[in-house]
């Protein structure tokens, strides 16, 4: 039962434009989500994170939407760099921070020169 | 900002014997940390929830007699794995939080390797 979804396995993004990685959950109870970059044979790395009571949340080049009737959350990256190349994790937890995360399946995004 | 460090990041050992990972938070105190695995090309699964001073809540098909978990401090949290086996090769990924509204860091995660 796959709670958190990143139904894009890989992406290919021209470098200078817009990045647009997308997750759906499907548990209402998670209350906090989160973005996770990562490289092979690393360990994630925070990137970003949203609180089911906002609907957005921007930290320099990186945003997140968050729209909870639809159960889906994206995070935009503008403009794609290099070093952006890398996977994406989305993560969601519940139970004010008590229970781990609960991961998607990731995304490759890609940025081509 | 927060790190958590994780100890050792690669190890090859034989079938039989057992592995201990440790994990610890450099510049803050975790009550909770929390174990993953991940398998090649797949997400990250969370294997227990090591809790300092109780015992370690592992999740529906993880084998706690296999995957030993001690929060001996609010700063270290080891992960043994007992009598490995090949099929228990895989990436272990540590984290820890410094608070229940702070995202989750993690350590740089331990290739183990069975032979």
């Amino acid at each position: 039962d796959q709670q958190v979804k990143q139904n894009s396995p890989s992406l290919s993004v021209q470098e200078g434009r817009i990045s647009i990685l997308n997750c759906d959950y499907t548990n209402s109870m998670f209350d906090y989500f989160l973005w996770y970059k990562k490289y092979p044979a690393e360990g994630p790395t925070f990137l970003i994170s949203i609180s089911s009571i906002k609907d957005k949340n921007e930290d320099g080049r990186f945003t997140v939407f968050l729209n909870k009737s639809a159960k889906h959350l994206s995070l935009h990256i503008v403009p794609s760099q290099p070093g952006d190349s890398a996977v994406y994790f989305c993560a969601a937890r519940k139970g004010g921070g008590a229970d781990g995360l609960t991961f998607g399946k990731g995304t490759h995004l890609i940025i081509q020169p | 900002g927060a790190v958590v460090s994780q100890h050792p990041s690669r190890v090859i050992c034989k079938s039989g014997t057992s592995v201990k990972i440790e994990c610890r938070s450099l510049d803050f105190q975790a009550t909770t940390m929390f174990w993953y695995r991940q398998f090649p090309k797949k997400s990250l699964m969370l294997m227990a929830t090591s809790n300092e001073g109780s015992k370690a809540t592992y999740e529906q098909g993880v084998e706690k007699d296999k995957f030993l978990i001690n929060h001996a401090s609010l700063t270290l949290s080891t992960l043994t794995v007992t009598s490995a086996h090949p099929e228990d090769s895989s990436f272990y990924i540590c984290s820890a939080s410094s608070g229940l509204s702070s995202p989750l860091h993690f350590g740089n995660g331990t290739r183990l390797t069975v032979t």
